[in-house]
């Protein structure tokens, strides 16, 4: 199957600052990227939907400000979370589209936290 | 009502038990279904997927969708304990682009 790889695997980082997750889809191109957060014994919860080339749509309640994303080609889409605080601590995972089918390739996520 | 509901279990088995995981939906526009398995602290990897209505196998694994009664099955024949995990039903409508919807997921353990 498709291959989608995201960087960093883990991060630790103090409140305030900003984090950058990179998401790259290694073996395929990918005009749609989606970005996901899991707590601990929750599923995933869509963050927003990420188009090459065009702005990011974000789900309810997710704020574009805060949760930057860009992708910039076919193969690399990045979310930025500016500001972080100790509640942003989650699980991070990106998903990639694979045509033809309408199936999604998970990268492995990062682990955020926040100090 | 939650547009996919998935009983989170957690499900317990002993080794080569036939293990069936389910989920429902509301949406009748939903066309393409998906089975994941994420164990823990990683992404999750798809392991089935299905367009419409039908059964698809694939080795131990075979996935059942009945659109009438929108209705989706994955059965794990001969369950092992590294099937140990959570699954999580995956679908979609069938525009282009759009997202998928997941179920919360079910914790499965395959005891040896």
């Amino acid at each position: 199957g498709a291959v989608v790889s995201q960087h960093p695997s883990w991060v630790i980082c103090k409140s305030g600052t900003s984090v950058k997750i990179e998401c790259r889809s290694l073996d395929f191109q990918a005009t749609t990227m989606f970005w996901y957060r899991q707590f601990p014994k929750q599923s995933l919860m869509l963050m927003a939907t990420s188009n090459e080339g065009s702005k990011a749509t974000y789900e309810q309640g997710v704020e574009k400000d805060k949760f930057l994303i860009n992708h910039a080609s076919l193969t690399l889409s990045t979310l930025t979370v500016t500001s972080a605080h100790p509640e942003d601590s989650s699980f991070y995972i990106c998903s990639a589209r694979a045509p033809p089918q309408e199936t999604q390739y998970f990268g492995p996520g990062t682990r955020l936290l926040v100090l | 009502q939650k547009e996919v509901e998935q009983d989170p279990g957690p499900l317990s088995v002993p080794e080569g038990a036939i293990v069936s995981l389910n989920c429902t939906y509301s949406n009748s526009a939903f066309q393409y279904f998906m089975w994941y398995r994420q164990y823990s602290r990683k992404g999750p990897e798809l392991l089935m997927y299905t367009y419409s209505s039908g059964n698809k196998e694939d080795g131990r694994f075979t996935a059942q969708v009945d659109k009438s009664s929108k209705y989706i099955s994955l059965f794990i024949r001969d369950s092992q304990p590294s099937d140990s995990a959570t699954y999580l039903c995956a679908m979609k409508k069938g525009q282009a682009g759009t997202a998928l919807i997941f179920g919360k997921g079910t914790t499965l353990s395959v005891s040896s």
